[in-house]
């Protein structure tokens, strides 16, 4: 069974703090993504990765960063969190080019205050 | 570009009632499709997904969906739905190496 882990299910941090959530594959997966689940807006892509060292913006990217040093991890940054990334955070990992399914974890509720 | 969208926010059903979550996607050449579900403090996995072949999907739980080509529907189906089944509902479609979701269907079964 693949399995996807994430560092905390809960998190909670002030305004202006940098935040680091780490996510971690171990079935050799090339590709790893983080979304954001807000209700009523689903699943929005933040950043991707085909391989390591590698990125690509989704379609929110504004206010975080990520870094994929190793294959099976791939780490989200919020270099200055504020009140409106408050949100359930999802990582997923895939194997390989094509329309292949993802693999996710179990997310990590975020609250900024 | 492939996209989907999911006519139903909020549905609630009775136990042993029967169950159709609608999703549209847009025309974007080969057509993938898969059904997400996200079980209360769970997370997301894979429901279903049609890559090719038959039409009509089986997949885990005894959901079944419908590859309707000329509708651009791939709607979720089940003919008596349990209380296990609360549950939000993602219908996605792959574009390039990426997963587009729908924005969700939330379902609530009263027992």
């Amino acid at each position: 069974d693949v399995k996807v882990t994430q560092s905390s299910r809960y998190l909670v941090k002030r305004t202006g703090e940098k935040v680091f959530l780490e996510c971690v594959q171990d079935m050799d997966h090339e590709n790893m993504f983080w979304y954001r689940q807000d209700p009523g807006l689903g699943l929005r892509l933040i950043y991707f990765s085909y391989d390591v060292k590698m990125k690509e913006k989704g379609d929110i990217p504004e206010g975080y960063s990520v870094s994929r040093e190793k294959k099976e991890r791939f780490s989200l940054i919020l270099e200055s969190a504020s009140t409106n990334q408050t949100s359930m955070y999802l990582c997923a990992s895939s194997a390989g080019t094509g329309p292949y399914e993802q693999y996710f974890g179990p997310g990590t509720r975020l609250t900024v205050t | 570009a492939q996209s989907v969208s999911q006519h139903n926010h909020h549905v609630i059903l009775s136990e042993a009632a029967s169950l159709e979550l609608g999703c549209n996607y847009s025309y974007g050449g080969t057509v993938n499709l898969f059904w997400y579900v996200q079980y209360p403090g769970q997370h997301l996995q894979l429901l279903l997904k049609y890559f090719s072949g038959d039409p009509l999907v089986k997949g885990i739980k005894g959901f079944e969906a419908e590859f309707i080509k000329s509708k651009f529907s791939f709607n979720l189906r089940k003919p008596s739905v349990q209380w296990s089944d609360t549950a939000e509902y993602f219908c996605a479609v792959p574009r390039d190496d990426k997963i587009i979701f729908g924005k969700g269907t939330r379902l609530h079964i009263l027992p």
